[in-house]
């Protein structure tokens, strides 16, 4: 089982249109919690971190549920602009304190 | 600030031929880190470093050194490239820990 994973894609959504991501890890050790995005043949930006209380920030937002160990992020009214990958990433935590990566979710926004 | 710069963009290396890839960053991050990125696979860290004379090791070290002399600059060698080291490799920065970390912009390797 991979540490982190998340659904390929791709979403192919009409612009406007809400759409979630989800991704579950499977250290329950980990610590940190990040959604970045990559645009295609760019390096990974950081999106935004994620808290345990869940967060917004303008039209995303992202949560957190340890629970059941996932990570969500919700992107509400679409732009063109937002057509991307979007990487789920966890920090181990613990000695080894590294940052483990998801393969990423490809989101394609259509006009 | 450029922020974290990378040399070259692109390159092509034949079977056993070494090479060093740069990574230079002028924000004063002392954590510095290598990733490869595969096709279908996620960001793999090769190697990191939490300060400048302090290595370690990641995930996938095998037939790549760092040094880290400088806290600006972290070099990633080659010693004798294989094509399965075929790749696209990320250097980043943070400023403490490996939590939010800032990219180079990639090099683009093909070994031959």
């Amino acid at each position: 089982r991979k540490e982190v994973e998340q659904d390929p894609g791709p979403f192919n959504v009409p612009e406007g249109a809400t759409v979630a991501f989800n991704c579950t890890y499977s250290n329950s050790a980990s610590q940190s919690f990040f959604w970045y995005r990559q645009d295609c043949r760019k390096e990974p930006k950081l999106l935004m971190s994620v808290y345990s209380s869940g967060n917004e920030d303008g039209r995303f937002t992202a949560q957190l549920n340890r629970a059941s160990q996932y990570i969500s992020l919700l992107i509400r009214d679409s732009k063109l602009s937002d057509s991307a990958t979007y990487l789920c990433v966890v920090n181990s935590g613990g000695a080894t304190n590294k940052l483990i990566f998801g393969t990423g979710t490809l989101l394609a926004v259509q006009p | 600030n450029a922020g974290v710069t990378q040399t070259p963009k692109f390159q092509v290396l034949k079977t056993g031929q070494s090479m060093t890839l740069q990574c230079a960053q002028d924000m004063n991050h002392e954590y510095m880190s290598w990733y490869r990125q595969d096709p279908g696979m996620g960001l793999r860290l090769i190697h990191y470093s939490v300060g400048a004379g302090i290595t370690d090791q990641g995930e996938v070290p095998n037939g790549y050194n760092v040094s880290r002399s400088t806290t600006e600059d972290f070099p990633l060698r080659l010693l004798s490239a294989a094509p399965s080291q075929t790749s696209v490799y990320f250097c980043a920065s943070s400023p403490g820990g490996p939590g939010t970390q800032y990219f180079g912009p990639g090099t683009r390797l093909l070994v031959l």
